[in-house]
């Protein structure tokens, strides 16, 4: 089955930009979708289609996809930025598979 | 607008079954497939299987193959996941959310916590 594999972590000083990375074998053929949950709640999606920003998502939030590795680019970190962030891909068998999940830290 | 509401939480024994229901509303329940995904405390994301509302053709991840059952009932445009052999490892908060083949996940209800407990 189709692996989406992230880092658990990544910190970051507010202002400054945080690089959440999805790598996935040939990652860059499959649309990534991603999602940022906070505490007690449901998952809301950020981006989608590598790099569409749903209405509602600020600009800082950006979406790249290539390769083996899909990049969620947050610019201009805010404290209420600070939550947990998943990548998501279809695989061929039509199931869906999600990446372990990123811990944002707004330091 | 687009809302899934998820039915309440539940507590269950191991080895008995629990059924959580999703009732659609604000768009056209056949439309879109209904997945069905679960987070275990301080974990991740984790897929379970989708139904398409319009046929009831199902889909599950492997692990759950067997134990998961995925229905709807579209007069009243509501989609069900009944999960059997329930053990400890299956405590978790379990979500509905749509999302046609190859599009994101969204919207999602807003969970259904599922205690599995002696």
């Amino acid at each position: 089955s189709y692996v989406l594999t992230q880092p658990p972590s990544v910190s970051v000083a507010p202002g400054k930009t945080a690089r959440i990375t999805c790598g996935g074998n040939n990652i860059g053929s499959k649309s990534v979708h991603w999602y940022q949950q906070k505490p007690g709640q449901a998952p809301v999606v950020v981006i989608y289609y590598d790099s569409d920003r749903p209405s509602g998502i600020p600009e800082r939030f950006s979406g790249s996809n290539s390769g083996n590795t899909a990049t969620l680019t947050v610019s201009g970190v805010e404290a209420g930025d600070e939550a947990d962030y998943y990548c998501q891909v279809w695989d061929s068998s039509s199931d869906v598979v999600f990446g372990g999940g990123t811990k944002l830290t707004v330091l | 607008q687009v809302q899934l509401v998820q039915s309440g939480a539940e507590v269950k024994k191991p080895g008995a079954s629990v059924k959580v229901s999703c009732k659609a509303s604000g768009y056209t329940f056949t439309g879109y497939y209904m997945h069905w995904v679960r987070q275990a405390p301080g974990q991740g994301l984790e897929w379970m299987g989708w139904i398409n509302p319009n046929t009831g053709d199902t889909n599950s991840a492997q692990r759950f193959q067997g134990r998961v059952t995925l229905i709807r009932d579209t007069s009243i445009s509501t989609a069900y996941m009944e999960l059997s052999r329930l053990s400890s490892d299956d405590t978790a908060v379990y979500y509905c959310a749509i999302g046609d083949v190859r599009q994101q996940l969204n919207p999602w209800g807003q969970g259904t916590q599922v205690t599995v407990s002696s």
